[in-house]
This record gives C-alpha cells, sequence and structure tokens, in this order.
C-alpha cells in the first residue's frame, strides 16, 4: 500500500479511443503531479495541481487533459492518442507543491496505444 | 530546463559486491532524495537529504549531500537479488522552494547470484 492509487494498471487503447486515467490519494496531501516515464528517457513532468489548482503544464499535448476535482483525486483525460504516447504515467502527491519531503508514487498505469 | 547527470547509467554487478552511483548537476541544490524503482512500479522513496555534507543510512544504502550541494552519492553495500531495480535522484533547486523536483535519468542495477 503505498497511499497513492492508480487505476488502471494497465491499459491499451486505439487512436480513436477516449479514456481516463485515475489516481487517489488519501494522505492529505495538497499537491498531485502526472508524469509519463518512457523507455530510456527521465521522467517527464506533465502537469501539477496545488490545491486543486493548476500551476504547471509542460507543454503538454492537448490530447492529455487533467482533472483535480478534489485534492484526493486526479484525472487524466486521453483521447486522439498516437502511439508514442505508449508509456508508464505515474501519478505523485506531496504534502505541498515543491515540498521537500519529496513525492508518494502511486504503483503507474502502464498504457499502449494501438 | 535543469537537469541532473546521474551515472552511470547501468550497472551489472555479482551479489554480494558494493555499488556506488550519483548525481550531478551545475546548479545548487536545497535537497536531495534518492528512489527506487521496482519492475512494474512506482518510484518509492529511500533516502532524504537537506543539508551539504550529510551523511544518512538506510539498512545497507547510505548517501550523501555533496558539499558543493551540486552533487549526491548513493551506495549500497552487499547487494543482494532484491536491490535490481532502477534508481533515481531526484533535487529541488536553491533557492526555488515551492518547484517541482527534478529527476535525473535513473541508474539501472542488474544482480546476478
Amino acid at each position: 500500500e503505498t497511499g497513492v492509487t492508480q487505476t488502471p494498471r494497465h491499459l491499451v487503447m486505439g487512436m480513436t479511443n477516449k479514456k481516463s486515467l485515475k489516481c487517489e490519494q488519501h494522505l492529505g496531501h495538497n499537491a498531485m503531479y502526472w508524469y509519463k516515464q518512457s523507455a530510456k528517457k527521465p521522467l517527464e513532468l506533465m502537469f501539477v495541481y496545488s490545491l486543486e489548482e493548476r500551476v504547471e503544464n509542460n507543454s503538454v499535448p492537448s490530447r492529455f487533459s487533467p482533472e483535480c476535482p478534489n485534492s484526493s483525486h486526479l484525472f487524466l483525460h486521453l483521447h486522439t492518442l498516437q502511439p508514442e504516447d505508449s508509456a508508464l504515467y505515474l501519478c505523485a502527491s506531496s504534502r505541498d507543491r515543491g515540498s521537500s519531503y519529496g513525492y508518494t508514487f502511486g504503483s503507474g498505469t502502464r498504457l499502449t496505444v494501438v | 530546463g535543469q537537469q541532473l547527470n546521474q551515472s552511470p547509467q547501468s550497472m551489472f554487478i555479482q551479489e554480494g559486491e558494493d555499488v556506488s552511483m550519483n548525481c550531478t548537476s551545475s546548479s545548487i541544490f536545497n535537497t536531495w532524495l534518492w528512489y527506487k524503482q521496482d519492475p512494474g512500479e512506482g518510484p518509492v522513496l529511500l533516502i532524504a537529504l537537506y543539508k551539504a555534507g550529510e551523511l544518512t543510512s538506510n539498512g545497507r544504502l547510505t548517501a550523501q549531500f555533496g558539499i558543493t550541494r551540486k552533487d549526491s552519492f548513493l551506495n549500497i553495500s552487499a547487494s543482494i537479488p532484491s536491490d535490481v531495480g532502477i534508481y533515481f535522484c531526484a533535487g529541488q533547486l536553491a533557492p526555488q522552494a515551492g518547484t517541482a523536483l527534478i529527476f535525473g535519468k535513473g541508474t539501472t542495477l542488474s544482480v546476478s547470484s
């Protein structure tokens, strides 16, 4: 039990599908993050939410749409993805944005776009 | 953007050997963190360092915050098969409190028994 739960663990979707990734934390953290992890690449920060407000969007294509309805839940809505979007998508949370106590990561969603 | 140079990229060692990896940057950091990622899982925090020169241990793991605040290293002693995984360094820039962590590219460790 990591404290951050991601569902689903695995997802295969066609390029015309619409799907959503879910992240949930009950650690009382105020900041949540989406990262993309591709093979042989560093972790890529996609979005940062602090107190449910999006504070960073690192030039992510519009086919990725985040949603943070409350401080415990974070979604990543996916539509018309490309094969190169196949990767491990990691959610993380921290006490506050930029907390020096580090992030708690979920187990990730392994996404395959066909 | 800012980058952390993590080396080596990968290591293949025998069980029982000691391991050393490091991260360097041209920028000064307030905080250094070391994570381990098991296959199919998310990274898990191993050690956090908050002060230049700080040396912290967690079992067989030892990490140090470099005196210059621009580097950190992680040592694993007497490696075992379950040490296999990807080790990431991460840092928070000084004095930019409130910014997201910066991650290294990771060191992939393989241990043969």
